[in-house]
């Protein structure tokens, strides 16, 4: 089983709303990542977690704040976010950390930020 | 930091024709180079990886690319392409220094009858 989850698949949120995004494998991988990908671009890093620790930070907004709470979970706050902030977001998995890892791919939830 | 380019943006073959995508590359040593495709609203498919070895490399669904350190190039081919065939193809060279995937900037596939 390669298998990313992610849930939901689409959201649509206000400026003042809190919500969540979560990503789930049950493949016994490592290393977690949250990928953003606005329309017609490739997927921007995020953020990466290795071993349920954080790892690598993009310089992303505080209003984006992820969370690992085991190895089989990611989760992605969002709180105060701007309409620019509308993208896909991606999760995926990899056995280890390591850039020579293949990462697997979740399908992504759509957000749109009003 | 390493980066990708993919010089097309588009590319539109005819169903049974063969395809051939660009893909060049900037880094010192032997990179590690990624085929990934994504269908319209979905995550991202491996097709394949180069990390070592046999230049030319075989993936999924019939695609292959091949490794060539003179022209930093990772092309991917397919001799047949099929209608189901139509997505974004992204390639993407892992970057050791920042411990990161980079990815070019996709060329799309439209497939005609």
């Amino acid at each position: 089983d390669t298998e990313v989850t992610q849930t939901p698949k689409h959201l649509v949120m206000g400026m003042t709303n809190k919500k969540s995004l979560k990503c789930e494998q049950h493949m016994g991988h490592r290393a977690m990542y949250w990928y953003k990908q606005k329309a017609k671009k490739p997927p921007e890093l995020m953020f990466v977690y290795s071993y349920e620790k954080l790892s690598i930070n993009e310089s992303v907004p505080s209003r984006f704040s992820p969370e690992c709470p085991n190895s089989s979970l990611l989760n992605l706050h969002l709180h105060a976010l701007q309409p620019e902030d509308s993208a896909l977001y991606l999760c995926a998995s990899s056995q280890t950390p390591g850039t020579q890892e293949t990462q697997y791919f979740g399908p992504g939830t759509r957000l749109l930020v009003l | 930091a390493q980066s990708v380019t993919q010089p097309d943006i588009h590319i539109t073959v005819s169903e049974g024709a063969s395809l051939e995508l660009r893909c060049n590359y900037s880094y010192g040593a032997t990179p590690y180079l990624f085929w990934y495709v994504q269908s319209p609203g979905q995550g991202l498919q491996l097709l394949l990886k180069y990390f070592s070895g046999d230049t030319l490399v075989q993936g999924i669904k019939g695609f292959e690319a091949e490794f060539k350190r003179s022209q930093s190039s990772f092309n991917l081919r397919k001799p047949s392409v099929h209608w189901s065939d139509a997505a974004e193809y992204f390639c993407a060279v892992g970057d050791t220094g920042f411990q990161k995937l980079v990815f070019g900037t996709g060329t799309r596939l439209l497939v005609s009858p």
